[in-house]
């Protein structure tokens, strides 16, 4: 595809609840990152994947996140149990490992709401 | 650890004022420092990559520069249309993919 994309844009779920959030990188690109934005802040790492595999999660903030990428494509960020503390944007971002450069390009972020 | 200090918080300029936004960090060997800008409701979007002191880089009103402290991103006869927040980050040398933010420079342009 031409850029990140990612789905929901926007997400409004109930204290509790599971959620699901994708990604889905440029095309060709191997290496995938989440970022979490509160407002007024800049973006915070989360998690990023070189192929399938997570290659750190240093930055996930406790065990109820958890992001899968099965075939080295589309990515998806799991949330159980969610809290109000959770609601932030979440941003996605792919590179071309390897590549001439390290740019990391962003997708429009899904903004995520828990009531 | 990595930090990113980005000033002034906020900007106010007329059309055609010149200004310099400033981002400064600290950082256990560069590999690249970036700039990005955000609209509201959107994801940031890619400027600028250094990754060597001396180096700028322009494009259209925007240059960056960097030091082996800082980064400035000095805009020229600035436009409405500039209007957005500046996000600049830093990439550490070593293999760690993860990018550090700072809070950003919120640029408004007055016509």
């Amino acid at each position: 595809g031409a850029g990140v994309s990612q789905t929901p844009s926007n997400k409004v779920t109930e204290k509790g609840k599971y959620v699901e959030l994708r990604c889905d990188p440029i095309s060709g690109h191997t290496a995938l990152y989440w970022y979490r934005q509160s407002l007024g802040q800049g973006p915070e790492f989360l998690i990023y994947f070189q192929g399938t595999g997570a290659a750190d999660d240093s930055g996930l903030p406790n065990d109820r996140f958890f992001a899968v990428r099965p075939e080295g494509s589309v990515s998806t960020l799991k949330i159980q149990r969610t809290e109000r503390g959770d609601s932030a944007v979440y941003l996605c971002a792919s590179r071309q490992a390897g590549g001439p450069t390290d740019t990391q390009y962003f997708g429009p972020g899904t903004r995520l709401t828990v009531l | 650890e990595d930090q990113v200090t980005q000033s002034p918080e906020a900007l106010r300029l007329q059309e055609g004022e010149s200004s310099s936004l400033n981002c400064s960090y600290t950082v256990s060997g560069l590999r690249g420092l970036f700039w990005y800008r955000q609209d509201p409701g959107k994801g940031p979007e890619f400027l600028f990559t250094l990754y060597s002191a001396g180096e700028e880089k322009e494009k259209e009103r925007l240059k960056a520069t960097l030091t082996k402290k800082e980064s400035f991103l000095h805009i020229t006869a600035p436009k409405p249309e500039d209007s957005a927040t500046y996000l600049c980050a830093v990439k550490p040398n070593f293999g760690n993919e993860k990018l550090t933010f700072g809070t950003g420079t919120r640029l408004t342009i007055i016509p």
